[in-house]
């Protein structure tokens, strides 16, 4: 059964950088139809799509955040990351990793608090 | 505001019946885009409890169904238990928007 790990800092300055990263254990990310996920949680609020990368490189992301989004494949460490620049403290929310069959997140890790904050 | 929308909170007595909608568009559930439901406890990540509209994964019991009619699809819990509280999304395709949307979340107690 494949598990998913979030790893990164849980606090970032304003107007910087939130880099996160998903270790993938269980199965390898380059093989099969999924989609390697990103999803969020602002406190007290609903999921958030960030957006998702295929195991070709192909990326989809949220219309709303796609200026600021970048999400790559590490297939050397199985692991694949996501990348949020100019952040606010509207970005202050729990990030979720998940593994998307189509579209159904079947997979998710247990998510890490990401406070934006001077 | 969510693409989909949900029902802010639902409540049944334990072995009553409760019914969750989450109503769309002609872009997403309208379009024939599969629905998927989450169950989420405070402070854990949310578990697939529904997916392509009407399967359970092996784990969750026959008490939990789905359906889907036109730009709108619900999730009924029968005979509900204790540990079925908690919050429920809906999940879909939005083929405007070319990515996932969700529903707003709806609580459910359980009296």
């Amino acid at each position: 059964q494949v598990q998913l790990q979030e790893s990164g800092p849980g606090l970032v300055k304003p107007s910087q950088t939130l880099s996160l990263t998903c270790s993938v254990s269980g199965g390898s990310i380059s093989s099969g139809s999924y989609y390697w996920s990103w999803i969020r949680q602002r406190p007290g609020r609903g999921l958030e799509w960030i957006g998702y990368i295929y195991n070709n490189g192909n990326t989809y992301y949220n219309s709303s955040l796609k200026s600021r989004v970048d999400i790559s494949l590490d297939t050397s460490k199985n692991q694949f990351s996501l990348k949020l620049t100019s952040v606010t403290t509207a970005d202050t929310a729990v990030y979720y990793c998940a593994r998307a069959a189509t579209v159904l997140l079947d997979s998710w890790g247990q998510g890490t608090l990401v406070t934006v904050s001077s | 505001q969510s693409v989909l929308t949900q029902p802010p909170s639902v409540s049944g007595a334990p072995g009553q019946r409760v019914t969750i909608s989450c109503t769309g568009t002609t872009s997403n559930i309208g379009a024939g885009f599969d629905v998927h439901w989450y169950h989420q406890l405070p402070g854990t990540a949310p578990r697939l409890v529904i997916y392509a509209t009407n399967n359970r994964p092996s784990r969750v019991p026959d008490r939990f169904s789905g359906s889907k009619s036109g730009t709108s699809a619900s999730l009924t819990i029968t005979g509900l238990q204790p540990e079925d509280e908690g919050d429920y999304y809906c999940h879909s395709h939005d083929s405007g928007l070319r990515g996932s949307v969700f529903g707003g979340g709806t609580k459910l107690t359980v009296l």
